[in-house]
């Protein structure tokens, strides 16, 4: 069993839609990463959070961190949010883990 | 803030050649950098850990004497193929930590190599 999984592994919505992906992990954390890769493969840092919410433009995270559980929300789904979604845990130090990454197509 | 470069963004080389690619933080200090390695539809694997001033930490299964690495400053780190052979293309990407004192990790927009 990975460490990091992720749901789901593809999403294609239509624009303007909700969307939401999730992370759960199997080890303590002290924090967690959101990351966007664009295809180009440049990466992103979106979020980074320990614990609750936090909220940024159209985006939305969360952490619950007995249920090892983490949401990224996007709400008002837009064509340029099209990419992979990468959840990563970070144990001690600084080191993360990496989930598989969710694809995201939003289709106009 | 928190941004950090690479260079080259691309390269190609012929089997046997060594290619160095950079890795700048260009408004904080990193006390950390990280080495990743990515194949096509794949997760990030991270190559090795290096703090400004000391040896890397290589992963299990990670070539040392292939694939130095060297953190001389707290701005910038490099990483060396050293006799590149086609197995080696492959996305390379750094991030870095230690703005304004956070474990945060900040990504540079990766180096694609491709072995010819």
């Amino acid at each position: 069993k990975n460490e990091v999984e992720q749901s789901p592994q593809n999403l294609t919505a239509q624009e303007g839609e909700f969307i939401t992906i999730n992370c759960s992990y199997s080890v303590g954390i002290s924090a967690l990463h959101w990351l966007q890769q664009h295809p180009g493969g440049g990466i992103v840092s979106l979020f980074m959070l320990s614990s609750g919410k936090k909220k940024h433009g159209r985006l939305i995270a969360t952490i619950n961190i007995q249920e090892k559980h983490s949401s990224l929300h996007i709400t008002a789904s837009h064509p340029r949010d099209s990419a992979v979604y990468i959840c990563a845990p970070r144990a001690s130090g600084s080191r993360l883990t990496f989930g598989e990454g969710t694809q995201l197509t939003v289709n106009p | 803030g928190a941004v950090v470069s690479q260079h080259p963004s691309w390269v190609i080389c012929k089997s046997g050649t060594s290619v160095k690619i950079e890795c700048r933080s260009l408004d904080f200090q990193a006390t950390t950098m990280f080495w990743y390695r990515q194949f096509p539809k794949q997760s990030l694997m991270l190559m090795a850990t290096s703090n400004e001033g000391s040896k890397a930490t290589y992963e299990q299964g990670v070539e040392k004497d292939k694939f130095l690495i060297n953190h001389a400053s707290l701005t910038l780190s490099t990483l060396t193929v050293t006799s590149a052979h086609p197995e080696d293309s492959s996305f390379y990407i750094c991030s870095a930590s230690g703005a304004g004192g956070s474990n945060e990790q900040f990504f540079g927009p990766g180096t694609r190599l491709t072995v010819l």
